[in-house]
């Protein structure tokens, strides 16, 4: 069965810092990988997905996620958080029509 | 284009109650997902309807849950005998697809609590 493990569950940076949360998938086919965040009450919303091609994914506010292959990972990244970033990540994975989701990581980004 | 709308956004009910859940998704979107969501962890996957075909049931819908989508437009999720672990969010998502995966559009769910 497919799994998808987030490294860190509890990540605190200060403004402007690099983020970088890490995901990890196991599955041997074809995969499509999702970044979703969740804002303090609000739903969850899509920040980005790869399916296929430049394994280099741009998503909104700044967000990219790298897919290797090699490492079955898909790492979220920002080069410089705002403390309007704090908010939930999950990482997710599909598994047929299903999404598999890790636990998330809790990020709060300090003044 | 309002998203996905889910109702109640709260429900509190007595153990053993049963309880009922709507979601209005995207009006275009043909298809359907349920999930829960509890604490510290990540959504994970109930049930999904294809129009109204229910397509895949995961072993987490026990036979007190049970979901439906007449004419293929919104859905219930209902709970029978209500139990303290049935606690949660409980998040519809929806999506459409025309030859390719587009990924979700979620509801704000509905928070269940059973005491």
């Amino acid at each position: 069965a497919q799994s998808v493990s987030q490294h860190n569950h509890h990540v605190i940076l200060s403004e402007a810092a690099s983020l970088e949360l890490g995901c990890n998938y196991s599955y041997g086919g074809t995969v499509n990988l999702f970044w979703y965040v969740q804002y303090p009450g609000q739903h969850l919303q899509l920040l980005l997905k790869y399916f296929s091609g430049d394994p280099l994914v741009k998503g909104i506010k700044g967000f990219e996620a790298e897919f290797i292959k090699s490492k079955f990972s898909f790492n979220l990244r920002k080069p410089s958080v705002q403390w309007s970033d704090t908010a939930e990540y999950f990482c997710a994975v599909n598994s047929g029509y299903a999404l598999n989701f890790g636990k998330g990581t809790s990020l709060l980004v300090t003044p | 284009d309002t998203g996905v709308s889910q109702n109640p956004r709260h429900k509190i009910t007595k153990r053993g109650q049963n309880v009922t859940f709507r979601c209005d998704p995207i009006s275009e979107h043909n298809r359907l997902y349920w999930y829960r969501q509890t604490l510290g962890q990540g959504p994970e996957f109930l049930t999904y309807f294809q129009n109204e075909a229910q397509l895949e049931k995961s072993r987490l819908l026990s036979d007190r849950f049970s979901a439906e989508r007449p004419k293929g437009s919104f859905s219930t999720l209902e709970i029978q005998r209500t139990e303290q672990g049935d606690s949660a969010m409980y998040l519809c998502a929806s999506s459409i697809t025309t030859g390719g995966y587009y990924g979700y559009t979620f509801g704000s769910g509905t928070r269940l609590t059973v005491v």
